[in-house]
């Protein structure tokens, strides 16, 4: 059982460039999201998903957008990098709502945009 | 909008105790807690539920006071695993954590 795992683990992009965030789930559960941490900000939200095929904006969700064709894949992708998207990026999940389930978080991608 | 979490930093010695506070501006329908150690991802603690309903993986204790719109986290005799950056995450319907408070536990 891996749990959550990302892909890549590291990356350095030069502004303008795009990429995408892989990440999955093994546990069978429905809602996944995509947060980004910086430096004394804490976990912020990106965008989550509520099911497969579905997926809603959060906090932050500018510059970014999502899919989930599987179930247990959650996809992040950055279409036109920029240096304030330098971040560590964690993906999570949750058998349901986040109101009383708890998330399991990856690893995290730590992503430098110069 | 931002839960405020305080204090900002704590360093305590092994045995000790200490309480971590999280307040919210919006009624709550739960409060999450999770504990991050450097490099490291975001781990689960325990979840407080109105009504007084409580779901954890460690002997943490915890306590949720809706009205007040406001959670503690009390570290008691605390051990070296306990230090890392403690969040608590209200919700409202989703997730929304606070900044962190970071744990120094000392030998």
């Amino acid at each position: 059982n891996a749990g959550v795992t990302q892909t890549p683990k590291f990356r350095v992009l030069k502004t303008g460039q795009s990429m995408t965030l892989l990440c999955a789930q093994d546990m069978n559960h429905e809602y996944m999201y995509w947060y980004r941490q910086d430096p004394g900000m804490g976990l912020r939200l990106i965008h989550y998903s509520v099911g497969e095929g579905t997926t809603a904006k959060g906090e932050v969700p500018d510059g970014y957008n999502v899919s989930r064709l599987k179930k247990q894949n959650f996809l992040l992708g950055l279409e036109s990098a920029a240096p304030s998207q330098t971040s560590v990026y964690f993906c999570a999940s949750s058998y349901s709502g986040g109101v009383s389930y708890e998330q399991y978080f990856g690893p995290g991608t730590r992503l430098t945009v110069t | 909008q931002q839960p405020v979490q305080s204090p900002q930093a704590v360093i305590l010695r092994e045995g000790e105790d200490a309480v971590i506070n999280c307040s919210s501006s919006k009624a709550l329908y739960s409060v999450h807690w999770y504990r991050q150690k450097h490099g490291e991802a975001p781990v689960f603690l325990m979840i407080l539920l109105k009504g007084g309903e409580q779901k954890g993986h460690e002997k943490i204790s915890a306590s949720f006071n809706e009205k007040k719109q406001q959670s503690s986290l009390y570290l008691t005799a605390s051990q070296l695993s306990y230090s890392g950056t403690y969040f608590c995450g209200p919700s409202w319907g989703k997730l929304q954590f606070g900044a962190g408070t970071q744990v120094v536990v000392t030998p």
